[in-house]
């Protein structure tokens, strides 16, 4: 069975502790792993693609990458305003189309 | 302009009772989503919709039925609702394309009394 796995559930930093988020996955028919981030009372917000193992994408603090069975949000630096939490997605390839697999999702807390 | 919208946002009401939300896109995406988020953040894909035609359908209970009356709007209507049944209801929009660039909507808190 496919499988998206997320760790830690929490995770709270002060101001510029840099650290990492971890997704790993067991799915057959892997089409790519996708990282949202999720607000407080809001829909997630798309953050990376990465399809294959080495790639590598990054956005201001957030950098993420992959491996064949698992991917890393790295947060450098992060500041309060990346309080939210953080969801990984694999797309798998069904019989009536893509569809996103969520991982159960980090939610950081940033303090001052 | 909001470019996922649903309504209503809240939904409490009790067991047994039929109710709707309405989902509108103004992306110009060609597909749709819903999905369901439980009181632990999971979030579950439950159906798709591309052109108005289904094309995921998830385990979900037949009491659950969308309906697609163009490419812009996807509604859920619920059956003789149950307890389970309370959760974050999120609509979702995409290119069919780049399914994995979905544009999600504020969510729907529907509350089972």
């Amino acid at each position: 069975e496919d499988q998206v796995t997320q760790s830690p559930e929490a995770l709270r930093l002060q101001e510029g502790e840099s650290s990492s988020l971890n997704c790993s996955y067991t799915v057959s028919g892997l089409r790519g792993l996708f990282w949202y981030r999720q607000d407080p009372g809001k829909g997630p917000e798309f953050l990376f693609t990465l399809y294959s193992a080495g790639e590598e994408k990054e956005k201001e603090r957030l950098k993420a990458t992959l491996t064949k069975k698992e991917s890393f949000l790295h947060i450098t630096a992060p500041k309060p305003e990346d309080s939210a939490t953080y969801l990984c997605a694999v797309l798998i390839l069904t019989g009536g189309g893509n569809k996103l697999t969520f991982g159960t999702g980090t939610q950081l807390k940033v303090e001052l | 302009d909001t470019a996922v919208s649903q309504t209503p946002k809240y939904l409490v009401t009790q067991m047994g009772n039929d109710k709707s939300i309405k989902c509108e896109q103004n992306l110009g995406h060609d597909t749709m989503y819903w999905y369901k988020q439980d009181s632990k953040k999971f979030l579950k894909i439950m159906f798709s919709y591309n052109n108005k035609e289904l094309i995921i359908n998830e385990t979900v209970p037949n009491r659950f039925s969308p309906k697609s009356p163009d490419k812009a709007h996807l509604n859920l209507h619920i059956n003789s609702l149950e307890l389970g049944d309370s959760a974050v209801y999120f609509c979702a929009s995409s290119h069919f394309g780049r399914s994995y660039e979905q544009y999600f909507g504020p969510g729907t808190r529907l509350t089972v009394t």
